[in-house]
């Protein structure tokens, strides 16, 4: 399998301050990655596919103004939550899209637990 | 509209009882089907891709199979280690990746 890692695994920040968190691929390259939201004991939530060298594109309900993607690279990813409040307190998780010898599948990173006061 | 449904949504089982978990899609054009396992407070581990109806793949007690309506992940003789919700999702023909809201298992000594 592919190796995809996410930093920071925990942040706490105040209400008001911006948060990025870095998603990359350690051994293959990733055109596509996704960020999902998930609260507890509930689903991933798709909040937007990050294909590189282009804009992201935002699942329906989210706004992109608040949560920003930059793809810079075919193996980074970074989400950025601007002027934080507590109800965007989440797990957050990113996922790299592997098409390698012929196969297309998802590999997820170990998700960041946002806390926001 | 693109729908997973995995059911059951929680199951106790004792020790070496083996059971099945169920996936039942509705796509337009299946491109993949995907079996996760999530542990709490971490991201989803990829266990199998299943690209076509008849396929089949195992990994240590767990396997899973797929038809054209449905998937199933067997699992024989299951641990206490083997407690963990586990995810099943779809690439469909839109090119959309639907997750199902998965089945919580846990596996008594």
């Amino acid at each position: 399998g592919a190796v995809v890692s996410q930093h920071p695994s925990r942040v706490i920040c105040k209400s008001g301050t911006s948060v990025k968190i870095e998603c990359r691929s350690l051994d293959f390259q990733a055109t596509t990655m996704f960020w999902y939201r998930q609260f507890p004991k509930q689903s991933l939530m798709l909040m937007a596919t990050s294909n590189e060298g282009s804009k992201a594109t935002y699942e329906q309900g989210v706004e992109k103004d608040k949560f920003l993607i930059n793809h810079a690279s075919l193996t980074l990813s970074t989400l950025t939550v601007t002027s934080a409040h507590p109800e965007d307190s989440s797990f957050y998780i990113c996922s790299a899209r592997d098409r390698r010898e012929g196969l297309d599948t998802q590999y997820f990173g170990p998700g960041t637990r946002l806390t926001v006061l | 509209e693109d729908q997973v449904t995995q059911s059951p949504e929680a199951l106790r089982l004792q020790e070496g009882e083996s059971s099945s978990l169920n996936c039942s899609y509705t796509v337009s054009g299946l491109r993949g089907l995907f079996w996760y396992r999530q542990d709490p407070g971490k991201g989803p581990e990829f266990l199998f891709t299943l690209y076509s109806a008849g396929e089949e793949k195992e990994k240590e007690r767990l396997k899973a199979t797929l038809t054209k309506k449905e998937s199933f992940l067997h699992i024989t003789a299951p641990k206490p280690e083997d407690s963990a919700t586990y995810l099943c999702a779809v690439h469909s023909g839109t090119y959309k990746y639907i997750f199902g809201t998965g089945t919580r298992l846990k596996v008594l000594a």
